[in-house]
């Protein structure tokens, strides 16, 4: 069972705009949730991260925003740049559980 | 049906012991990887095994071992366990290097 999806494979945007990466999932148990970035032939690095006691967590030009009432997140990346092409993972987890479950991921690709 | 199992999902073990964890994936990928969660939840790359080409992270420890039956299956054998490999590992597959990663849902390792 997937309990963490993220429905589009890939997504394209121009350099400057902004990207918005969706993640959704299915257990309301889950109260923290992470975007990790992963460049090809690397491991996941992670990007940011927010609680359940939060609906938006800022850190620079990535922002995530938790709805937890639809059991959505979504990372807007602005403005958008070249060096954000990569995929990206979007994670959750019960805070003191350490069973975490994982999106397939999302390639962004910044076209300048 | 899962797409990538690990088992088990849970392992205590005493120090100084051999131990294994599994990992199969049923989604025909080439490309099969082991990363070891910090205690800040941060992943980090110990292998990837691609069409029989091993790339090693220089840090880990020569202790960890990748083993594969075949394409399907990426195994993990930890010789002369150390309470500091206590983590959470995680197994991923995907098509290949550059692709959209699948991961399985994790083992807890304890070493007492």
């Amino acid at each position: 069972d997937q309990q963490v999806k993220q429905n589009s494979p890939s997504l394209s945007v121009q350099e400057g705009r902004i990207s918005i990466l969706n993640c959704d999932y299915t257990n309301s148990m889950f109260d923290y949730f992470l975007w990790y970035k992963k460049y090809p032939a690397e491991g996941p690095t992670f990007l940011i991260s927010i609680s359940s006691i939060k609906d938006k967590n800022e850190d620079g030009r990535f922002t995530v925003f938790l709805n937890k009432s639809a059991k959505h997140l979504s990372l807007h990346i602005v403005p958008s740049q070249p060096g954000d092409s990569a995929v990206y993972f979007c994670a959750a987890s019960e805070f003191d559980n350490n069973d975490m479950r994982f999106g397939a991921g999302t390639r962004l690709t910044v076209k300048p | 049906d899962t797409a990538v199992s690990q088992t088990p999902k849970y392992l205590v073990t005493q120090m100084g012991n051999d131990k294994s964890i599994k990992c199969e994936q049923n989604l025909g990928h080439d490309t099969m990887y082991w990363y070891k969660q910090d205690s800040k939840k941060f992943l980090k790359i110990m292998f990837s095994y691609n069409n029989k080409e091993l790339i090693i992270n220089e840090t880990v420890p020569n202790r960890f071992s990748p083993k594969s039956p075949d394409k399907a299956h990426l195994n993990l054998h930890i010789n002369s366990l150390e309470l500091g490999d206590s983590a959470v590992y995680f197994c991923a597959s995907s098509q290949d290097l550059t692709s959209e990663a699948f991961f399985g849902q994790g083992t807890r390792l304890t070493v007492v």
